[in-house]
């Protein structure tokens, strides 16, 4: 089985300002874990994922992921907000092997301030 | 990657009717799940459905409500029976591809209200 926690649903900062949202997940066994974005009125964009390898994963739009397995997180971040990046913020998870269930978090909305 | 597309966008139903929802994928994908997003919460699975069986159902989903089909390796639909104001969502469907591959690709989603 596998969970996941957000932390913070709304989430503010500053136009150049350090975007950091957090993901803490629990799983009996080697996770995937996922963050995906959603815009107003559409559907899920894929960010980034890590599987295996390297812990550190860069996604699109300048976004980036650490996997830290002693800590049980992958929180997102990315150096320099920008006014488009204004949306919700889904951080998932799913067994590793194949196609499992993705069990998502319950997203975190950053709000972007000029 | 994949491209899905969803068929309606939004639709406003009655009570009691029935709606079915399409979901094309531009390229032959292994699985394709349905999920529900109520108002302000987050993704909910409501089953996975495989080419050439029957779709299997998350606890709190039956089949009565949300029967499924998939006749092909690009193709499924979800249908809402006998709709109630709760069942006002955004469902989506997502794939994952042919050959290997962990990622779900999402389409832009079906907005329905049930009046």
């Amino acid at each position: 089985a596998q969970s996941v926690t957000q932390l913070g649903s709304h989430v503010s900062v500053s136009e150049g300002a350090l975007v950091l949202l957090r993901c803490n997940y629990s799983s009996s066994v080697p996770p995937y874990l996922f963050w995906y974005v959603q815009y107003p009125n559409q559907g899920l964009q894929l960010l980034l994922k890590y599987t295996t390898g390297a812990t550190l994963v860069k996604g699109i739009n300048g976004f980036e992921a650490e996997f830290k397995k002693s800590e049980t997180s992958f929180h997102l971040t990315k150096p320099s907000a920008h006014m488009s990046d204004a949306a919700e913020y889904f951080c998932a998870v799913s067994l590793s092997g194949g196609y499992q269930k993705v069990t998502f978090g319950t997203g975190t909305k950053l709000q972007v301030i000029p | 990657s994949a491209v899905i597309s969803q068929k309606p966008s939004r639709d406003i139903c009655q009570r009691g009717t029935s709606l079915t929802i399409q979901c094309q994928v531009d390229s032959q994908v292994t699985m394709m799940f349905w999920y529900r997003q109520q108002p302000g919460q987050s993704l909910t699975l409501i089953a996975t459905a495989n080419q050439g069986s029957e779709a299997t159902y998350e606890s709190g989903f039956v089949i009565d409500k949300f029967p499924i089909s998939r006749p092909n390796l690009t193709f499924s639909t979800l249908t809402v029976s006998n709709m109630s104001p709760e069942d006002s969502s955004i469902y989506l469907c997502s794939a994952g591809l042919a050959g290997g591959g962990e990622t779900q690709y999402f389409g832009p989603g079906t907005r329905l209200l049930v009046l």
